[in-house]
């Protein structure tokens, strides 16, 4: 079975800090996902990694995959109180028919 | 809005009551999920349809009870749960079934409450 842990599990820290989150596995993985989650509403897909040592940039926010293709991490640059959700990793296993998701980072930005 | 529309957005029942969660894709999808989310644990995947067969179901109990009229709609029909049950259920969509290239867009969500 394989599984993806996500760490740390809740963060709190102020507005203008800067973080980084953690998927981790010892399965490898096709490619892997980051979604964040909204209080009320459904996960929202915000990248999709698919090559060891990938890095992608969304705004303040950078990707990457491990060079192994078995973990992954976040991290957001000068963080705002928009940020504040539920960050989950999701990885496609071999073949890419199942999905595997992490439990999640809260994370929560104080203004 | 992610063109997934899931209702209702609240359910409170009780065990022994019938209901049903119903998600509506208008994104001209072919693959269709319902996901459990419950504290504290990942995503659990509940059951996949492709072009309306269903292709998987993940030793899901059998008081859940999935239904896919046509590739737009997706029923999820409940009845005799139990408190352990209580979780937010959400349905989703992607073009094709398989991750490679494919993303999933998620509904909103339905919040069960079992009573």
């Amino acid at each position: 079975t394989q599984l993806l842990e996500q760490s740390p599990q809740f963060l709190s820290i102020q507005e203008g800090e800067n973080l980084t989150v953690y998927c981790n596995s010892s399965s490898v993985f096709s490619s892997l996902q980051w979604y964040r989650q909204e209080p009320g509403e459904g996960p929202v897909l915000l990248v999709t990694v698919v090559t060891g040592g990938e890095v992608k940039k969304l705004k303040r926010l950078t990707f990457q995959f491990g060079d192994a293709r078995k973990d992954s991490s976040l991290h957001i640059t000068a963080a705002q109180p928009g940020d504040t959700g539920l960050y989950l990793c999701a990885g496609a296993g071999q073949g890419a028919q199942k999905l595997v998701f992490g439990q999640g980072t809260r994370l929560t930005i104080n203004p | 809005e992610t063109g997934v529309t899931q209702t209702p957005r609240h359910l409170v029942m009780g065990m022994t009551n019938k209901k049903s969660l119903k998600c509506e894709q208008h994104l001209g999808h072919n693959a269709m999920y319902w996901y459990k989310q419950s504290a504290k644990k990942p995503l659990e995947l509940m059951f996949v349809y492709s072009l309306e067969e269903r292709v998987e179901n993940n030793s899901v109990p059998s008081r859940f009870s999935p239904e896919c009229p046509n590739s737009s709609h997706l029923f999820l029909h409940l009845h005799t749960l139990q408190p352990e049950d209580s979780a937010l259920y959400l349905c989703a969509s992607s073009q094709d079934r398989g991750w490679t290239g494919n993303t999933i867009y998620f509904g909103e969500g339905s919040w069960l409450t079992v009573v």
